[in-house]
């Protein structure tokens, strides 16, 4: 099992460009997230997707938009890329345990925006 | 708005001290996780309380929730070089979990 995976690993971008970072996992799980951390902030949920078909908006929602393609992938696009979003992105997945959810990370996409 | 705050937020000490992280709210969380990353790494999950009062020991990690459930703490024995990483406590909010700052833990061989 590979968990989840990210890609790109490191991307650089300059202003007003547009990308799409891709997120997979293989564990069958049913929600997906995106995250972005940021030094000093800890992680912030950008958006989150509960179950195949559905997404929801996070705490930092603005400047980005997602697809959950099916059950596996879940992906994170800029539209038109701003210096503010120079961050770390994590995805993660998570099955529910009882009361409370196990999430499980990616190694992250390393984002900066000139 | 709920948040999580940690201290320190820096911590450097020697091979075989013990430790005590912290992480604290004003607002009452149905659960409280705590995560170990990295360098280059996404946050990896060690432990979840979810019962006022609660305690788990995780070898030589201990990790209490406190009686209203608004408070974590993070004990550390006999601390490793392997013990050197990110610390981040994560309580069940409005939108799913929410992340405290971290703690940056060094420990010197």
């Amino acid at each position: 099992n590979a968990g989840v995976t990210q890609t790109p690993k490191f991307q650089v971008l300059k202003t007003g460009q547009s990308m799409t970072l891709q997120c997979a996992q293989d564990m069958n799980h049913n929600s997906m997230y995106w995250y972005r951390q940021d030094p000093g902030m800890g992680l912030r949920l950008i958006y989150y997707s509960a179950s195949e078909g559905t997404t929801d908006k996070g705490e930092v929602p603005n400047g980005y938009n997602v697809s959950r393609l099916n059950k596996r992938e879940f992906s994170l696009r800029l539209e038109s890329a701003a210096p503010s979003q120079t961050s770390v992105y994590f995805c993660a997945s998570s099955s529910v345990v009882a009361s409370y959810n196990e999430q499980f990370f990616g190694p992250g996409t390393r984002l900066t925006v000139l | 708005t709920q948040l999580l705050e940690q201290s320190p937020q820096f911590l450097s000490i020697q091979e075989g001290e013990n430790l005590t992280v912290y992480c604290n709210s004003s607002s009452v969380f149905s659960s409280l996780q705590w995560y170990r990353q990295e360098p280059g790494e996404g946050p990896v999950l060690l432990v979840t309380v979810v019962t006022g009062g609660e305690v788990k020991k995780l070898k030589r990690l201990t990790f209490q929730f406190g009686d209203a459930r608004k408070d974590s703490s993070l004990h550390i024995t006999a601390a490793q070089p392997g013990d050197t990483g990110l610390y981040l406590c994560a309580g069940r909010g409005t939108y799913k979990y929410i992340f405290g700052t971290g703690t940056r833990l060094k420990v010197l061989a």
